[in-house]
């Protein structure tokens, strides 16, 4: 079945402690992306990626890292949390193109005390 | 840069009524213009989408028209269901290099028997 896999799906932590959401995908995509999802404001993208070793920032890159050392993986990366990146990551993934459908994950709720 | 205004929620029907959700966007170029929609608990999917001025998308009885003339793409069904209570997102992607999307900030339908 194709997918997009994030874990974990829902997350709790404190101010200050590293965490990683993961995003795996079984489609060969070569594009992923990851959004924030927040209530009145829509999705936003934080970063993307176009291939692997590829990545560039989105709208709100702020506090976040990601990596892609492989096709398939895009990981998201809270070095630092804070409070204000409580919210719902959704992580997406679609084939080369400019009209080409995005494949949406599950979503990771976080909050950050 | 682009934008993409979609009407305010939540919109409360009866089944069987006419739905029409209200999206309007600005960008340069010729965007592809899409509309995603998130049921409760899960990540977003496509729900329609077209590439070109005066195409219409479509997909479970859900149509909406590229309108180039007034930059909308609304979105509309002729009878609603219980099964179609989710939030909806207008979205566009720009023309040319990396499809980065660009979304609304979400309309929640919730229909009632």
């Amino acid at each position: 079945e194709a997918q997009v896999t994030q874990n974990p799906r829902y997350l709790i932590t404190v101010t200050g402690k590293k965490l990683t959401v993961t995003c795996s995908q079984n489609m060969n995509h070569e594009y992923m992306s990851w959004y924030r999802q927040d209530p009145g404001l829509g999705l936003r993208q934080i970063y993307y990626s176009m291939n692997v070793e590829v990545t560039d920032k989105g709208d709100v890159p702020e506090g976040y890292k990601v990596s892609r050392k492989e096709k398939r993986n895009f990981p998201l990366i809270l070095e630092s949390p804070s409070p204000n990146q409580t919210s719902l990551y959704f992580c997406a993934s679609s084939i080369q193109g400019e009209t080409d459908t995005q494949y949406f994950g599950p979503g990771t709720r976080l909050t950050v005390l | 840069g682009n934008s993409v205004t979609q009407m305010e929620g939540p919109v409360t029907l009866s089944e069987e009524a006419f739905l029409t959700i209200n999206c309007t966007y600005t960008a340069t170029g010729y965007p592809s213009l899409f509309w995603y929609v998130q049921y409760p608990g899960e990540g977003l999917q496509l729900l329609l989408k077209a590439t070109k001025a005066d195409d219409k998308g479509s997909n479970k009885g859900f149509e909406a028209t590229y309108r180039k003339e007034t930059t909308s793409f609304h979105l509309e069904k002729g009878s609603v269901q219980v099964s179609d209570s989710a939030v909806y997102f207008c979205a566009l992607s720009r023309a040319g290099g990396y499809q980065k999307v660009t979304f609304g900030t979400g309309t929640k339908l919730q229909v009632i028997p």
